[in-house]
């Protein structure tokens, strides 16, 4: 079947450090790969995407690469704010007639001072 | 820009009463997404449309019913809800002109007592 499976949190880290969340995936056929990140009592908003292998989503300085060989799609980013902390979701979309989201179980990112 | 919104934004019900929850599309979005969300877990796909109709079915329990409306607005009914049934409860649309578009509400906090 469709999942996608995230580290586990909480991630702590200091501002300004390197920032790595991954994310694996099983799935048939060649899902496109999502993150979105949730603030707290906030709905989820998207930060990248990618639709195929090798594609490279980035935002606000997060970046994401699709990796079919290992089939990963982790989060990155070299310098984390404060600001980022937040809860970050790794999703895949299935290729149906829906496109509905299956979403990994998330990962709490606190970034102090 | 207009948003998902989702209504009510809270909600608490006792066990064994009736909850509608609203979502209210981003217009010219003719698919919606119905997602539970339980405290520090990942959203779990409930119910999709399109045009009107049911396109697909997660893990809805049977006490639980959804249409969406000729305004593309869609309704969850939720009936002899149980405890276990508190959570947050999301929707995110999607324009047909952008298949990796999905807008996402703030959520509809359910608190069951």
């Amino acid at each position: 079947g469709n999942s996608v499976t995230q580290m586990e949190g909480p991630v702590t880290l200091s501002e300004e450090a390197f920032l790595t969340i991954n994310c694996t995936y099983t799935a048939t056929g060649y899902p496109s790969l999502f993150w979105y990140v949730q603030y707290p009592g906030e709905g989820l908003q998207l930060l990248l995407k990618a639709t195929k292998a090798d594609d490279k989503g980035s935002n606000k300085g997060f970046e994401a690469t699709y990796r079919k060989e290992t089939t990963s799609f982790h989060l990155e980013k070299g310098s984390v704010q404060v600001s980022d902390s937040a809860v970050y979701f790794c999703a895949l979309r299935r290729v149906d007639s829906s496109y509905k989201l299956i979403f990994g179980s998330g990962t709490r990112l606190l970034v102090r001072p | 820009a207009a948003g998902v919104i989702q209504s009510p934004r809270h909600l608490i019900k006792e066990k064994r009463e009736t909850a509608t929850l609203k979502c209210y599309p981003i217009p010219r979005h003719d698919t919606v997404y119905w997602y539970q969300q339980g405290p520090g877990q990942d959203p779990q796909f409930l119910i999709s449309f399109y045009e009107k109709m049911q396109s697909d079915k997660g893990s809805i329990p049977d006490r639980f019913s959804a249409q969406q409306f000729s305004d593309y607005h869609s309704e969850l009914n939720m009936s002899s809800l149980e405890l276990g049934d508190s959570a947050l409860y999301f929707c995110a649309s999607r324009s047909p002109r952008d298949s990796y578009g999905y807008t996402f509400g703030s959520g509809t906090r359910l608190t069951v007592v």
